[in-house]
C-alpha cells in the first residue's frame, strides 16, 4: 500500500489570492492524479500529474487556473490560481502504486475561498 | 463512453442484515473495476478490485463484489452489515482507453446502517 499525506489539511482564503496543495507519497508510484469533490458527492477529475513535463488536464480544467508540478516520482503540487467561492471544495491527490497498480488517496485537502 | 453508475444515492439497512450497494458499468474491452469506501471528513479506502479471474471478488472489511459481465453489474455486498459500515460507497471503473489508468467514478451510495 501507499500512505498519501497532504498538506493542507483544510483553508479558509480570500477571494482572488492562490493556494498550493502538497502531496507526498510514501513510495515510489507510477502515477499521480488529483480529484475535486464536493462534499457528499463524486469526485471529478482534473489532471495527471507527469513526473518532469507537464500535467495532463481533463476537459474543464486549464493549467493557468490548476497548476501542476511533479518534480519527483512521490511528490506533487496543485495550485488553485485567483481562487472565487466557486472553487470551494475538497482536492484529492491519489497515486498508483508500482506493484498492485491500485489506486491510493490522500485525506483531502477542504478549501473554503470567502 | 465509459462510465460507471450507482443508481441508488442512498442505502438503508438494519444491522445484521445483508448489505447491497449496486454498480452498473459501460467500458470497451475487459472492465477494470473498484470499490472505495469514504467516512465523513476522510479520504477514500480501497475495498476491492476486479480484473481478471473469479467473478466474485473479496475485499477489506468484510466485503465483496460479483462481476456480472451479461449484466454489466459490479455490486458490492456484505452478509451481515455493522453499524460501522455507515459511509458513502464509490465504484469506479477505467477513463479513457489505458484500461486502469484514469479511473472515474460513480456517484456515490451513502449507506446508514441502523441498529
Amino acid at each position: 500500500s501507499a500512505v498519501i499525506s497532504q498538506k493542507p489539511s483544510r483553508d479558509i482564503c480570500q477571494r482572488g489570492t492562490s493556494l498550493t496543495i502538497q502531496c507526498q507519497v510514501d513510495s515510489q508510484v507510477t502515477m499521480m492524479f488529483w480529484y475535486r469533490q464536493q462534499p457528499g458527492q463524486s469526485l471529478t477529475l482534473i489532471a495527471t500529474a507527469n513526473q518532469g513535463s507537464e500535467a495532463t488536464y481533463e476537459s474543464g480544467f486549464v493549467i493557468d487556473k490548476f497548476p501542476i508540478s511533479r518534480p519527483n516520482l512521490t511528490f506533487s503540487t496543485l495550485t488553485v490560481s485567483n481562487m472565487s467561492p466557486e472553487d470551494s471544495s475538497i482536492y484529492l491527490c491519489s497515486a498508483r502504486t508500482f506493484n498492485t497498480g491500485e489506486l491510493f488517496f490522500g485525506e483531502g485537502s477542504r478549501l473554503t475561498v470567502l | 463512453a465509459q462510465s460507471v453508475a450507482q443508481p441508488e444515492d442512498q442505502v438503508n439497512v438494519a444491522e445484521g442484515n445483508p448489505l447491497t450497494v449496486k454498480c452498473t458499468y459501460s467500458v470497451s474491452g475487459n472492465p477494470y473495476l473498484f470499490w472505495y469506501v469514504q467516512y465523513p471528513n476522510r479520504g477514500l479506502q480501497f475495498l476491492l478490485k476486479y480484473i481478471t479471474g473469479d467473478n466474485l471478488v473479496k475485499g477489506s472489511y468484510g466485503f465483496e463484489a460479483e462481476f456480472n459481465k451479461s449484466q454489466t453489474s459490479f455490486h458490492l455486498k456484505k452478509p451481515s452489515a455493522l453499524v460501522s459500515d455507515s459511509a458513502l460507497y464509490f465504484c469506479a471503473g477505467p477513463s479513457g482507453e489505458a484500461a486502469g489508468n484514469k479511473l472515474t467514478f460513480g456517484g456515490g451510495t451513502r449507506v446508514l446502517v441502523k441498529p
